[in-house]
């Protein structure tokens, strides 16, 4: 399969740890790598790899991955990580991109 | 850093095509690919293609083939995506991303992003 599946939304209250989740069979060969999208802007890459933060990413975001599955946790989570959140990775095959279908995060 | 630098936004009429420009400045990568992602109002992302400048080589989802052409401009480091056939379901906003190593999937940084918008 070359999709990738996500939960559509995630709440989580202010100061406490979410995890999102992205789901697919390609998952089992590569890394996914996450997004972060707020309105009206271009997604940034906040885990890339086996759990690699770009410069400039809080360490509170980190990433792991078991099976099918990967998944971002952010720990502590701040107002400013309202956002929706996408994972891509290689499909089965290796040569195309897929992307999840995202997972609106709200802070409470 | 690379930095990615989008043409302005598109009206198109339905049939026609659209061609978007990509242009990078700042460090200069070898081994990487610049991949075109689109986002339709209120959806998701969804990937295009991409192609490795250095090889010309180039990669599309099989929802565009035949309809998408990613190509690039080595002498003025720029990368185009044109769309044909345009229906008013490509209405959206086209980003470029860079990906650092070929066939890494890590895009970052990505253009701000062009809206093509089309409407009879």
């Amino acid at each position: 399969s070359s999709e990738l599946t996500q939960d559509p939304a995630v709440s989580v209250a202010l100061g406490q740890t979410v995890r999102i989740t992205c789901q697919g069979d390609s998952l089992r060969s590569y890394f996914a790598s996450w997004y972060q999208q707020k309105p009206g802007q271009a997604p940034i890459l906040v885990i890339y790899g086996q759990n690699t933060r770009p410069s400039g990413i809080p360490d509170r975001f980190s990433g792991s991955s078991s099976g099918n599955t990967a998944s971002l946790t952010i720990t502590g989570a701040q107002a400013e990580d309202a956002a929706d959140y996408y994972c891509n990775s290689r499909d089965s095959s290796g040569n195309h991109v897929v992307f999840g279908g995202g997972t609106k995060l709200t802070v409470l | 850093q690379v930095h990615l630098v989008q043409s302005g936004a598109e009206v198109k009429k339905p049939g026609s095509s659209v061609k978007v420009s990509c242009k990078a400045s700042g460090d200069t990568l070898i081994n990487y690919g610049i991949n075109w992602v689109r986002q339709a109002p209120g959806q998701g992302l969804e990937w295009m293609g991409g192609i490795i400048p250095i090889f010309g080589r180039t990669k599309y989802a099989q929802k565009f083939q035949g309809r998408v052409t990613i190509s690039t401009d080595d002498s003025t480091r720029t990368t185009y995506m044109e769309l044909s056939s345009l229906r008013s379901e490509d209405t959206a906003v086209y980003y470029c991303a860079t990906e650092a190593v070929a066939g890494t999937n890590w895009f970052d940084p990505w253009g701000l992003g062009t809206l093509v918008t089309v409407s009879s």
